[in-house]
């Protein structure tokens, strides 16, 4: 069956500018996470959704982070305003319930100029 | 907090030969752990899961033990080929409903 996949594959924006980043879990996986990964640093987590809730975004770095879940599937990651410090790898991963295996996607490559 | 900790962090061997990695968290109470391979600009794939209850799981040439009292996993690797080179993280599950912690990975060079 198909695995995660996230679009688009590179992403290059203005300092200022919005961006939206989408992720499709594995169908049927009613866990969805996403990560992020920076230059020189490791995995940080930044939101958890079981279904279309979001139990934990303690990870989200600021109030310009912002994602949300609908149906029980598809996840857009937005971040407003974007930084130079927002570049990164963002990553998103899916389990079938919360604690299990996570499947990842192969990423979002942010670059903000 | 939990903490997770990949001791080394780089490792070049020549192929054929065995290898530990080693990874350690700072606290015993997880859900379970997972090991993953990451190659350079690629995603995370998931290696191996070992539940909280178990001590270790093997899949081909690949075999992870976890002892949860000592904060202790290891990922063996049998006969190391060319192919392994990447770089190989260790992340936990503190429990259900949480988000993997992960270790900063031990990157793996196999000459031939």
């Amino acid at each position: 069956g198909a695995g995660v996949s996230q679009s688009p594959s590179n992403k290059v924006t203005e300092k200022g500018k919005d961006v939206e980043l989408r992720c499709d879990p594995i169908s049927g996986h009613t866990a969805l996470y996403w990560y992020r990964q920076s230059l020189g640093q490791g995995l940080e987590f930044l939101i958890y959704f079981q279904g279309n809730s979001a139990p934990d975004k303690s990870g989200l770095p600021s109030d310009r982070f912002s994602a949300e879940r609908t149906g029980g599937s598809v996840s857009t990651l937005t971040i407003q305003r974007t930084q130079q410090e927002d570049s990164a790898v963002y990553l998103c991963a899916s389990s079938l319930a919360g604690g299990g295996e996570q499947y990842f996607g192969p990423g979002t490559r942010l670059t903000v100029t | 907090k939990q903490e997770v900790t990949q001791i080394p962090a780089a490792l070049s061997v020549p192929e054929g030969e065995n290898l530990v990695l080693n990874c350690s968290f700072t606290d015993s109470a997880i859900y379970n752990l997972q090991w993953f391979r990451q190659d350079p600009g690629k995603g995370l794939t998931s290696l191996l899961l070992i539940q909280s209850s178990q001590r270790e799981q093997t899949s081909g040439r690949l075999n992870a033990s976890l002892d949860k009292s000592s904060g202790r996993s290891t990922l063996y690797i049998a006969a190391s080929q060319p192919g392994d080179s990447a770089t190989y993280l260790c992340a936990v599950i503190p429990q259900a409903g949480t988000a993997l912690i992960f270790g900063k990975g031990t990157t793996l060079s196999v000459s031939s």
